[in-house]
């Protein structure tokens, strides 16, 4: 599975868009991105995921780029139960596992 | 409530103690995860069950033996542990271990400490 860098934190303010970037300059043509949070002391929980056109839910949008070397992830209005670890990971889908990296400490501030 | 259940949340335990951790999950997903999560480290995987039948292995010690029943349940044994594997351990599941949107649903984890 390729390598992610991510940003170790991130500060946004409560109401404004939160926008979190990863780079996986390494990601192969079937590997998929996917987003995961962790809010203190829980499980982490699944976000979004995408190949290539971006994606949205109720949750997030994800922005992935032309090349697919980056993506971003967009909480629109980021409120203060946002603030969580949040995961960017590259999968092959026929690989079940899923690698954690360190990814992003999301504070939202009021 | 995810929809993956792990008891006990808490647990403490001695060098020379046996326990168990359970994971149940009802969502009709056929692969479960056993990940570790030490203070300030990223998530470790630890094994990976796909059908009942273990398909990784990630070099865990064999004071940790998983136990897969059936698809909806998974067991972590543990003997003779170190402090060191004092961690906070994720069980996971997910549809299948190879399918598209395979994202993964994760319990709340058991807070073990070992003295």
């Amino acid at each position: 599975d390729a390598k992610t860098t991510q940003p170790p934190s991130m500060d946004c303010a409560e109401g404004r868009a939160a926008n979190l970037p990863c780079n996986h300059s390494t990601i192969s043509g079937n590997e998929y991105v996917y987003w995961y949070r962790q809010i203190h002391s829980q499980g982490p929980q699944y976000i979004i995921h995408g190949l290539k056109n971006n994606e949205t839910n109720e949750m997030a949008s994800l922005i992935i780029t032309e090349d697919r070397k980056s993506s971003t992830l967009i909480l629109p209005h980021a409120t203060l139960r946002d603030t969580a670890v949040y995961y960017c990971i590259v999968k092959n889908t026929n690989a079940g596992k899923s690698t954690f990296g360190d990814g992003t400490t999301l504070t939202v501030k009021p | 409530e995810t929809g993956v259940t792990q008891t006990p949340r808490h647990l403490v335990m001695g060098m020379t103690n046996k326990k168990s951790l359970k994971c149940e999950q009802h969502l009709g997903h056929n692969a479960m995860y056993w990940y570790k999560q030490s203070a300030k480290k990223p998530l470790e995987l630890m094994f990976v069950y796909s059908l009942e039948e273990r398909v990784e292995n990630n070099s865990v010690p064999s004071r940790f033996s998983p136990e897969c029943p059936n698809s909806s349940h998974l067991f972590l044994h543990l003997h003779t542990l170190q402090p060191e594997d004092s961690a906070l351990y994720l069980c996971a599941s997910s549809r299948s271990q190879g399918a598209i949107s395979n994202g993964y649903t994760f319990g709340s984890g058991t807070r073990l400490t070992v003295v």
